[in-house]
Formats: C-alpha cells, structure tokens, sequence
C-alpha cells in the first residue's frame, strides 16, 4: 500500500529564512504534486513533478524529485508571511492513478 | 473553462439524515476523486470513479457511503444516516490522467 509520509508536520520560521519540506513516498509512481491550502479553503496546485531529477521553482518555492531515493523536497527561501499556509505533498500510483496524500505541513511564518 | 464545481459549499444535516454531495468536474476530465478532510488533518482518500466505473472505494466506509459518477450529470457522493463523526470536509478533485484539480469542498456539519 503507497504510503506517503511528510516532515516536518508543523513548522514555525522568521520571515527571511531558507527551509525545506520532504515528502518521502513508499512505493514507485508516476506523478508527485504539491498543493497549498489556506484555512477554510480549498488546495492550489502547486507543482507536478514528473521525472527522476525534476526541479520547478516559482517564486521563492521550488520543488525537486528523486524518484530512487523517493523523495521530494519543497524548499521556501527567504520566507514571507504570506507563504504560511499548509503544504501538502501527494503521489499517485503507477497501478492504477489514485492520489494519496501526505498529513501535510502547517507553515507558520512569522513577520 | 470553470473548474471542479462543488456544491453545496455548506450542508447543515442532522444525525438520521441523509447527505449528498456533488461534483461536477472540469470539462474534459473523465476521472473524479473524493477525499474527507478532518479539521486539522490531511486529506484521506474516499473513491476513485471514471464515468460509470467505481476505480478503486479502498477509501469508503463499508456502511452508510456510496458514491457514483454517471454517464451524464455531476458524481454523487451520498452519506446515508449521517453521525456527528461524519462531519468534514468533502473535496472532490478531477483529472484527465495529468495534473488534479480541486474544487472548492463541501463543509458537512452534522448537528
């Protein structure tokens, strides 16, 4: 069963500083995403990552994926408030494309 | 192009009744996910349906829940008599084999 495991689970940073989420995943896939989801709302599509080596960046976010280490990283740099939120990491599976989501990581990023 | 459509946003139900949730996906999409959000927590997944076709219910309590995605309209997720733990959140996200979208959730408040 694909098992998807996140650390950290809570994460409280000053704003400016560099940090990094991971996601290690349990099985192989296809197809890794990262959403963000503000409180009472729904997720954002952030990035889907796809191949062994794949970085994306947008903003001060980037995310990477090593598909045999079967890990995926999203680092923020120098954070501003506006990043707090919860970040959640999700994978699907090769068999047969259900996503299966990580607990997720409440970013709380103070001004 | 709107996105998944999900309604009602809010469902106010008490214990006995019964709860039916909709999704219509993005326009061109033939995949439909339900997941359930408990306050604080990740997003547990329900069902994986295709037009027609239950995928994969390895998500859904053996009682009370069903799920369909017919040839024509929205999926339904119904919840037959509703218990105070049914409260949550209910998100449904669509694909076409790439990247998922989310809709906006249904908050299910069983009183």
């Amino acid at each position: 069963e694909l098992k998807v495991e996140q650390n950290p689970l809570f994460l409280s940073m000053q704003e400016g500083k560099n940090y990094t989420i991971y996601c290690n995943y349990s099985t192989t896939s296809d197809r890794l995403y990262w959403y963000r989801q503000d409180p009472g709302k729904s997720l954002e599509s952030l990035f889907v990552l796809l191949s062994n080596g794949a970085v994306k960046q947008e903003g001060r976010l980037m995310a990477s994926l090593d598909t045999k280490a079967r890990l995926s990283t999203l680092h923020i740099t120098a954070a501003v408030h506006d990043l707090s939120a919860t970040y959640f990491c999700a994978v699907d599976t090769n068999r047969d494309d259900k996503i299966i989501f990580g607990k997720g990581t409440r970013l709380h990023i103070l001004p | 192009n709107a996105g998944v459509m999900q309604n009602p946003r809010h469902l106010v139900r008490r214990r006995g009744q019964e709860a039916r949730l909709r999704c219509s996906p993005m326009k061109g999409h033939s995949h439909v996910y339900w997941y359930r959000q408990l306050p604080e927590e990740g997003l547990k997944f329900m069902v994986y349906l295709q037009k027609e076709n239950i995928i994969d219910e390895s998500g859904m309590p053996k009682e009370r829940f069903s799920a369909e995605f017919p040839k024509e309209g929205p999926s339904i997720l119904r919840i037959q008599q509703v218990v105070r733990g049914d409260s949550a959140a209910y998100f449904c996200a669509s694909s076409d084999r790439g990247k998922a979208f989310f809709g906006q959730g249904t908050r299910l408040t069983v009183v």
